[in-house]
């Protein structure tokens, strides 16, 4: 069966660190991939949006990767910030680009001043 | 430039009864998606409608429907609350057709859900 796997434990990292997130997929062929982040009792918001045949797409202080080989996209905060504190979520599209999502279960982020 | 707005906020049924929840989706946009997101995990689709029509659904069962409005805003409705329907209902807003990518209206723009708990 489909199934989208983000690292489960949260990741605590010191300010100014980079952080890198980790997007797992399987029995999926994704034209798209996209990352959003999540606030507490907030909706998601998007970031960024990688197609499978770009490599590597920036943004600011983030950037993500896209390897359809190995199934996997890796998200990265450099510089990190306590304000980037949150949940990073991943997302498939399970239609083409008709925007059916299929999300990870997301990975807490907590920056330590 | 409003972006999508849902009500109500919070809500609180017992099981058996019924709920409907509102969503306006972002200036420009023609598409509502509906997401159910139980504590800890990620958004669920529960299905897609455009031009007043469903046009896409996700793995829930038929006490699950909705209706999107010639103004675009749409509404879904669930019966037979159970206790497992408590989670945070999220809406989505986006432009039809294939993602191109290059701009943000590609993508979907989501409301603040409403909490829905069921006793």
């Amino acid at each position: 069966s489909q199934k989208i796997e983000q690292n489960s434990e949260a990741l605590n990292i010191q300010e100014g660190k980079t952080a890198t997130l980790t997007c797992n997929y399987t029995n999926y062929s994704p034209a798209y991939l996209q990352w959003y982040r999540q606030d507490p009792g907030r909706g998601p918001v998007f970031l960024l949006l990688i197609r499978e045949n770009e490599k590597e797409k920036r943004k600011e202080r983030l950037k993500v990767t896209f390897d359809t080989t190995l199934k996997q996209s890796l998200f990265h905060i450099t510089a990190s910030q306590p304000a980037d504190s949150a949940t990073y979520l991943c997302a498939l599209d399970d239609s083409g680009g008709y925007n059916k999502l299929i999300f990870g279960a997301g990975t807490r982020l907590a920056v330590h001043p | 430039d409003a972006g999508v707005t849902q009500s109500p906020t919070h809500l609180i049924k017992t099981r058996g009864q019924q709920v409907t929840l509102r969503c306006s989706p972002k200036s420009g946009h023609d598409t509502v998606s509906w997401y159910q997101q139980a504590l800890g995990q990620g958004p669920q689709f529960i299905f897609q409608y455009y031009e007043e029509e469903e046009r896409q659904r996700g793995n829930f069962p038929d006490r699950f429907s909705g209706h999107q409005f010639p103004n675009y805003s749409s509404e879904l409705n669930v019966n037979a609350l159970l206790l497992g329907d408590s989670a945070l209902y999220l809406c989505a807003s986006s432009l039809f057709g294939v993602t191109s990518g290059i701009t943000s209206t590609d993508t979907q723009y989501f409301g603040p859900g409403t909490r829905l708990t069921v006793l």
